[in-house]
């Protein structure tokens, strides 16, 4: 499998749930981020986390990371209509200039 | 909140045509970049940009792609002769500092809304 693999790659929940989706990577990185897409539109950054962290939090997200396991997770508490989106974990590669996008996790909240 | 921005949003251009995309990076920005999404693939890098000349640069990247910081606010990606499989969403991104291979170094990408090309 590739560099950023997230799963799953669909999850509906309902509104006022939590929302995990994890994201696994094959390669030393230096940071992690997460971007959320509004279909058709662009990517928004939510939150850069660094491999010498193990937990960030930014409003209602929660990222983790796990070097030893080179895995992610990215929490949403307290979902809203509003988080409907496609989350992406981008990481960075080691020596280049580029970040490595997965194929993204289609988060749907019901009302 | 500094945005980038792009244009056009949306273009439809022939088959064999030659394209330009505009960006507007965020303007204390120094390292810019292009990516591009397939409908219902994933974000695929294409190409880095700093002090005037590539940086680095993917597979897809080839010679029927270019790219160009004509003056200090704008940076361009043009596509010389466009193929059908150039259909995808173009993003462009900047950032204020090195993204590589500083440990810690922690440096946001910024997105742009993207410019959706079609070709026919």
């Amino acid at each position: 499998s590739q560099q950023g693999e997230e799963d799953p790659q669909a999850l509906s929940i309902q509104e006022g749930e939590n929302a995990t989706m994890n994201c696994s990577y094959k390669t030393s990185i230096n940071n992690l981020q997460w971007y959320r897409q509004n279909s058709g539109r662009g990517l928004v950054h939510l939150i850069l986390i660094r491999s010498n962290e193990r937990e960030k939090h930014s409003g209602r997200l929660r990222v983790t990371l796990d070097t030893s396991k080179k895995s992610s997770s990215l929490l949403i508490t307290a979902s809203r209509a509003a988080d409907t989106a496609s989350y992406f974990c981008a990481t960075d590669v080691q020596g280049a200039q580029k970040l490595v996008f997965g194929q993204g996790t289609r988060l749907t909240i019901n009302p | 909140e500094p945005e980038v921005t792009q244009t056009p949003s949306h273009q439809v251009t022939q088959m064999g045509q030659e394209v330009i995309l505009r960006c507007v990076p965020i303007s204390n920005h120094l390292y810019f970049y292009w990516y591009r999404q397939i409908l219902g693939q994933k974000v695929e890098f294409l190409v880095s940009f700093y002090n005037n000349e590539i940086s680095e640069k993917s597979e897809i990247f080839d010679d029927q792609f270019s790219v160009e910081r004509p003056d200090g606010s704008n940076f361009t990606l043009k596509i010389r002769s466009t193929k059908l499989e150039d259909s995808a969403m173009y993003f462009c991104a900047s950032s204020a500092k090195y993204y590589g291979t500083n440990l810690y170094s922690g440096n946001t990408i910024y997105f742009g809304e993207g410019s959706w090309l079609t070709v026919v």
